[in-house]
C-alpha cells in the first residue's frame, strides 16, 4: 500500500533561517506531488505541485521553493524565513491521472519567531 | 482559473441534527470535486468524490454529495450528526492543481 511520510512534525525557526521539509512517498511510481499551505484558520493555499522529476509549478510567488530530486521526493525550502511563513504546511500525492484524489501527509506546524 | 467557495465559516448543529454544508465552484470543464475532512493538527481524509455519473455519492461516514451542474455546487450533506463529526471540512475542485475552499468549521452541540 502507499504512505507518504512528511517531517519534521513540528519547527520552530528564528527569522531569517533556512528551512527544508521533506515529503516522501512509498508504494507508487510517478505520483504528482504538491506543497500546500494552511494559515490559522485560513483554507489550504497551493504553494507548488509537481508532475515529475524536476516539473515544478509554482503557484504563489514568495520567498520558498520546491525541489524534486527524486520521483518520490519532494522537499519545500526556503533560504531565509519571514515572520508571514508560519503556519501548517501539508504534503500531498495523487496518482498522475486527471480523476484521482489526493492523499495528504500528517503536515508540519512551522513557528517563525 | 477554477476556485472553490465555501460561504460558511462555522456553522454549530446539535448532536443528532440534520447537516450541509455548502460549496460552490468555478471550473472550466467538467469538475473534479472531492470533500475532505481535517482533525485538529491533522492532515486531511478523503469523505467523498465526485467526477462523472450519478450525482449523488455517497462518502465515509454516513456523508453524501450532490453535484448541481446548472448551481456550479457540490453541498455535503448528513442526516444525523455525531459529537465525532466535529472538524473541519474542505471542499476541492480541479487534477493536477486541485484547490480546496477555505473550509467550514463545524461544532456539534451536545
Amino acid at each position: 500500500s502507499q504512505t507518504i511520510h512528511q517531517w519534521p512534525a513540528t519547527l520552530v525557526q528564528p527569522v531569517g533561517s533556512p528551512l527544508s521539509l521533506e515529503c516522501t512517498v512509498e508504494g507508487t511510481s510517478n505520483p504528482n506531488l504538491y506543497w500546500y499551505r494552511q494559515a490559522a484558520g485560513r483554507g489550504l493555499q497551493l504553494l507548488f505541485y509537481s508532475v515529475g522529476i524536476g516539473q515544478i509549478s509554482s503557484e504563489v510567488p514568495q520567498n520558498l521553493s520546491a525541489s524534486r530530486p527524486q520521483d518520490r521526493q519532494f522537499i519545500l525550502s526556503s533560504k531565509k524565513l519571514l515572520l508571514s511563513d508560519s503556519g501548517f504546511y501539508l504534503c500531498a500525492w495523487s496518482v498522475a491521472v486527471m480523476n484521482t484524489e489526493a492523499f495528504f501527509g500528517q503536515g508540519t506546524r512551522l513557528t517563525v519567531v | 482559473a477554477q476556485s472553490v467557495t465555501q460561504p460558511d465559516i462555522h456553522i454549530t448543529v446539535s448532536e443528532g441534527a440534520s447537516l450541509e454544508l455548502r460549496c460552490n465552484y468555478s471550473y472550466g470543464a467538467t469538475p473534479y470535486l472531492f470533500w475532505y475532512v481535517q482533525s485538529p493538527g491533522q492532515g486531511l481524509q478523503l469523505l467523498l468524490k465526485y467526477f462523472s455519473g450519478d450525482t449523488l455519492v455517497q462518502g465515509i461516514k454516513g456523508f453524501e454529495a450532490e453535484f448541481k451542474r446548472s448551481q456550479s455546487s457540490f453541498n455535503l450533506r448528513k442526516p444525523s450528526v455525531h459529537w465525532s463529526d466535529a472538524a473541519e471540512y474542505f471542499c476541492a475542485v480541479g487534477s493536477n492543481d486541485m484547490r480546496f475552499g477555505a473550509g467550514t468549521r463545524l461544532t456539534v452541540k451536545p
